[in-house]
This record gives C-alpha cells, sequence and structure tokens, in this order.
C-alpha cells in the first residue's frame, strides 16, 4: 500500500514568491497535518484538516494557508515567502482525527528560498 | 501545556553496545507519548506510542520505552545497536485538549544517534 506522498520533492523560490504543495493521504485515511522543520530543530505543527474542515492551526502567519479537497488530499499555500520559510515540510495523515491515533509521515518538500 | 525536553542533542554508541535517549514530558493530562526516528532526506517513521496501555512500550527494530510517571520520563532504549541505527530520533508528545487542537504533535529538539563500528 502507497504511504503518504508528498510532491514536489525539491522546490527553490525567490523571497515574496507564492507556493503551494500537495499531499496525498494513505488510501482511507480522512485527517491530514502539515508540519514545518527547520534544519536542525523538531517539526513544529502548522494545520490540522480532518473532514475537509480546519480543526488545528499552530503559530504561523496567515501567509500560511492550507485546504483539504474530497479525496482528502491537501495542499498547503505560503504567500510573500521569506528567507526563513526554507524548511522541510512535512505532511501526515490519520485516519480519524489524530486524539490519540499515531500520524504517518510523507518524506517531506524541501523548500529552499533565495 | 504539554512539552518534551530531549536531554542529549547527539548520543555515540559503538555497534552492539546498548542505546538509551532520554526524554522527559510536561503535561496536564494522561499524555500520549511517541518515538519518531528520521533519516536524513527522509520523513519520521513512527518508532512506538504510549497510550496508558502499559508502561513498558514495545516498538519496531527491537527497540522499546518505559513511561515513568513519577519521574515524567520516556526513554527509549535498545539492547544491541546496529549500524542502521544511525539517524535523528524525536520525542514527542500529542497535544491533550479539547477542540481544534486535540492531537497535534509537540516535538523534542531530536537526538542524533551515531553508531560507531
Amino acid at each position: 500500500d502507497a504511504g503518504v506522498t508528498q510532491s514536489p520533492t525539491h522546490l527553490i523560490k525567490t523571497r515574496g514568491q507564492q507556493v503551494t504543495l500537495r499531499c496525498s493521504p494513505i488510501s482511507g485515511h480522512k485527517s491530514v497535518s502539515w508540519y514545518q522543520q527547520v534544519l536542525g530543530q523538531g517539526p513544529q505543527f502548522i494545520f490540522q484538516y480532518y473532514e475537509k474542515e480546519e480543526r488545528g492551526r499552530g503559530n504561523f502567519p496567515d501567509r500560511f494557508s492550507a485546504r483539504q479537497f474530497p479525496n482528502y488530499s491537501s495542499e498547503l499555500n505560503v504567500n510573500a515567502l521569506l528567507l526563513g520559510d526554507s524548511a522541510l515540510y512535512l505532511c501526515a495523515s490519520s485516519l480519524g482525527q489524530p486524539s490519540n491515533q499515531p500520524q504517518h509521515f510523507g518524506d517531506g518538500t524541501r523548500l529552499s528560498i533565495l | 501545556a504539554q512539552s518534551v525536553t530531549q536531554l542529549d542533542s547527539h548520543v555515540s554508541v559503538s555497534e552492539g553496545t546498548p542505546v538509551l535517549l532520554r526524554c522527559n514530558y510536561s503535561s496536564s493530562y494522561s499524555p500520549s507519548l511517541f518515538w519518531y526516528v528520521q533519516h536524513p532526506n527522509k520523513g519520521l517513521q513512527l518508532l512506538l506510542k504510549y497510550t496508558s496501555a502499559a508502561t513498558l512500550v514495545k516498538g519496531i527494530n527491537g527497540f522499546e520505552a518505559e513511561f515513568k510517571k513519577s519521574e515524567t520520563s520516556f526513554h527509549l532504549t535498545k539492547p544491541s545497536a546496529h549500524m542502521s541505527d544511525a539517524a535523528e530520533y524525536f520525542c514527542v508528545v500529542s497535544v491533550s485538549s479539547y477542540g481544534g487542537s486535540q492531537g497535534n504533535l509537540i516535538f523534542g529538539k531530536g537526538t542524533k544517534l551515531s553508531v560507531k563500528p
């Protein structure tokens, strides 16, 4: 069975541009979460979606937005990119709303801002 | 508020010797705790999870962790290290609150495990 898939794997942008990252959850999983992992740090929570509704938001500016589609895939959008947005962006899925369920991670999208 | 503290940023062991990666947690509720592993340029793989069923939790690849409420600890151990265990390990607590944030993960800063031949 396919795991969580993310695209693209790598992306290079310049300051001020906009970017869209994509995530397909494990088949049957209805919850998708997004995390940002800056080099040398642990991942930080950005968003959680369950059944196409936002169920949680981390401490990130409004430049970050996301949505979940009827097939449970998800997109993360970042506007007005800053150098500090350079990071590995991880998507995780879980079967239901992840109260104590394990989340399964994709390999991430590495975003570099020049 | 929940948080985790990984006590060592880097641990180095020889192949075949025991591994101990230390983690302390802080939680107002009965916590859900996890250990994840991340190999270079890869996503995170779940090693094991604690959700109050048993204090000694066995995971994949021979790893296990013991939940000690009195010490607020959840240390990860393995009896004998393999070269393939070299990676970054994250101790994680799941946010336990009612409402939209339930289930979000809070990660420690990670412990890099090096295994010498």
